[in-house]
């Protein structure tokens, strides 16, 4: 059965610093990788995905995530942290030939300026 | 966000009540989604429709009961809830339930809370 870690329940980060937020799965085979936002009061918002091709995947509001198929791990990261990243970071991952995405419980990232 | 909406935002409701959630997607998405969020767990998917045939339903209990009457508009109809089901009630949406590249697209939710 798959599978998605996120081992860190909260990310403390001072702004200006990077941050990385981590995410590890389990799948059989090959899969597609997705990390989603949510702000305070709102729904889940799509932010980049892996899906074949470059390791590193770049997407909205400057984050980007690197898929590494030795470690199994999928990490978030920002060059340069925002007051307004802090949120609800949730990694999620589907096989190629599965049917199911299957969600981490999610990593409360807070940015203090 | 106005890609996908829900209503009501917030309901409050008896254990012998019944209620619906709606949602509707502006997408042209041919995928709808139900999840049910609770606190520090990760989203559990409830039902999956494409092209308004229900395709998945995850042993969700009789007491929750989905409609799509298209692929634009999806409802929960709720009647004999218990306390363990108030959470925030998550809609969302793909261009395909089996195209597994594609990513889904979530409505602000409905915050439920059984009393």
């Amino acid at each position: 059965a798959q599978s998605v870690a996120q081992p860190e329940d909260q990310v403390n980060v001072a702004e200006g610093n990077p941050l990385t937020v981590k995410c590890t799965y389990s799948v059989s085979g090959n899969p597609y990788l997705f990390w989603y936002v949510q702000y305070p009061n709102r729904g889940l918002q799509f932010l980049l995905k892996y899906i074949t091709g470059d390791n590193l995947v770049k997407g909205s509001y400057g984050f980007e995530a690197e898929f590494n198929k030795s470690q199994t791990s999928f990490h978030l990261k920002k060059p340069s942290a925002l007051v307004s990243d802090s949120a609800l970071y949730f990694c999620a991952v589907r096989p190629v030939d599965g049917n199911k995405l299957v969600f981490g419980a999610g990593t409360i990232l807070r940015v203090k300026s | 966000e106005t890609g996908v909406t829900q209503t009501p935002r917030h309901l409050v409701m008896g254990m012998t009540n019944k209620k619906s959630l709606k949602c509707e997607q502006h997408l042209g998405h041919n995928a709808m989604y139900w999840y049910k969020q609770s606190a520090k767990k990760p989203l559990e998917l409830m039902f999956v429709y494409s092209l308004e045939e229900r395709v998945e339903n995850n042993s969700v209990p009789s007491r929750f009961s989905p409609e799509c009457p298209n692929s634009s508009h999806l409802f929960l109809h709720l009647h004999t809830l218990q306390p363990e089901d108030s959470a925030l009630y998550l809609c969302a949406s793909s261009r395909s339930s089996t195209a597994n590249s594609y990513e889904q697209y979530f409505g602000p939710g409905t915050r439920l809370t059984v009393t």
